[in-house]
């Protein structure tokens, strides 16, 4: 099965960069490794998507090594407003299946 | 704003009852799916929708069903309805097609179930 694992929480202080890494055996060759980030009483938003190797956005950085058995989601100079829960999203193509990691509750702290 | 809409935003019933939950995709997405929230069980991936076929199947009970219909709108259908049914209830939607599980998905704000 396609289980993905993370840390529980973390802490920051504000503008420091944060690495949240996430574990995800048995995923397929050809699926994508998706973050997501959840606010209380909201829906997640997608924050970034890889296949391979790196991929950055306005939001984020994604580091994917050759083996793609985990993923590391960078978060450059967090403030207050990035104190979220934060998802990867494992996902289980020849059995139709997607797990969401146990997600990261992520504290900025000022 | 997701462009994904949900309705009702809450829902208070009562154990062994029958409820209907509603979702709206964003404008052009023909992909919809339905996850579970609870404290003790995170996020569960319970069912997705492609154009109104089935696409993909996770850990949706038997008391549970879903469509989606010729209007892309879908609808969760949970039945006797348990005290462990209270959740959040997400509906999100993706332009992803049938040969692409997950993808970008757009979260609607969620259905609050209480079941008492």
């Amino acid at each position: 099965l396609a289980k993905t694992t993370q840390p529980i929480s973390m802490d920051s202080y504000e503008g420091q960069e944060v690495n949240i890494t996430c574990s995800h055996n048995n995923i397929a060759t050809n699926d994508y490794i998706t973050w997501y980030q959840q606010f209380p009483s909201q829906g997640p938003r997608f924050i970034i998507q890889g296949y391979k190797t790196k991929v950055t956005n306005e939001v984020a950085s994604l580091f994917i090594p050759a083996d793609r058995k985990s993923s590391t989601l960078s978060l450059p100079r967090v403030s207050l407003s990035d104190t979220a829960v934060y998802y990867c999203l494992g996902v289980q193509t020849g059995a139709n299946n997607l797990f969401f990691g146990t997600g990261t509750r992520l504290t900025v702290i000022p | 704003d997701s462009g994904v809409t949900q309705t009702p935003k809450h829902l208070i019933t009562a154990t062994g009852q029958r409820v209907t939950l509603r979702c709206s995709p964003r404008s052009g997405d023909l992909s919809v799916y339905w996850y579970q929230q609870s404290l003790d069980q995170g996020l569960q991936f319970l069912i997705q929708y492609y154009n109104g076929e089935e696409r993909a199947k996770g850990n949706i009970l038997e008391r549970f069903s879903a469509q989606q219909f010729p209007d892309l709108h879908s609808e969760l259908n949970l039945s006797s309805l348990e005290l462990g049914d209270s959740a959040l209830y997400f509906c999100a939607s993706s332009v992803a097609g049938a040969a692409s599980l997950g993808g970008e998905q757009f979260f609607g704000p969620g259905t609050r179930l209480t079941v008492l």
